[in-house]
């Protein structure tokens, strides 16, 4: 079965820092990649995603992931965090069905 | 415009209520879903339509029932509801139906934080 693997539940990073969050997913056939935001009380929205083509995929906030096959890996990177980047995220993949799997979301937080 | 809308927001009632979550989306798709968020920011799929279609339905007790009265809906009744029940409710919508679109890209509502007490 398809599954999503967050390493870290909570990031903390200092504003200005690099932001890396990790995801690893499992998969039978080559995947659909996504990342997705959620501030707090709100919903989800897309920071990105990687269908075919280039590996490396730039998202909305200056976010972007770099698709690697042979580590079964999407991380997502930011050069330079904002306190406004504080959010949970979270790596969803999407297999051979058509079902969605997340991971159980990272939350980042961004210090002063 | 809001693109996928909920109501309500909020929700507190009893154990052994029966309560409805209504969700709307103006973005044409033909898909929608409903999920479930738990206190530890877990998402599950619970339901997904298409085109008024059950096509996903998870190991989700028959308390909980969706309705599709047209694409553009779908809304969530609970019945007998119970603590274990407390949770965020996310709606969300994609283009498509998954079997055709070859990803699934989903838009997400605002969520309904549901409290059972």
């Amino acid at each position: 079965a398809q599954s999503v693997t967050q390493l870290g539940s909570h990031v903390s990073v200092s504003e200005g820092a690099l932001v890396l969050l990790r995801c690893n997913y499992s998969s039978s056939v080559p995947p659909y990649l996504f990342w997705y935001v959620q501030y707090p009380n709100q919903g989800l929205q897309l920071l990105l995603k990687y269908t075919t083509g280039a590996t490396l995929v730039k998202g909305i906030n200056g976010f972007e992931a770099e698709f690697k096959k042979s580590e079964t890996s999407f991380h997502l990177t930011k050069p330079s965090a904002h306190m406004s980047d504080a959010a949970e995220y979270f790596c969803a993949a999407q297999g051979g069905s058509e079902k969605l799997v997340f991971g159980k979301g990272t939350k980042l937080t961004v210090n002063p | 415009d809001t693109a996928v809308s909920q109501t309500p927001k909020y929700l507190v009632t009893q154990m052994g209520n029966d309560k409805s979550i209504k969700c709307e989306q103006n973005l044409g798709h033909d898909t929608m879903y409903w999920y479930k968020q738990d206190s530890k920011k877990f998402l599950k799929i619970m339901f997904s339509y298409n085109n008024k279609e059950l096509i996903i339905n998870e190991t989700v007790p028959n308390r909980f029932s969706p309705k599709s009265p047209d694409k553009a809906h779908l809304n969530l009744h609970i019945n007998s509801l119970e603590l274990g029940d407390s949770a965020v409710y996310f709606c969300a919508s994609s283009p498509n139906s998954p079997s055709r679109l070859p990803y699934n890209e989903q838009f997400f509502g605002p969520g309904t934080r549901l409290t059972v007490l």
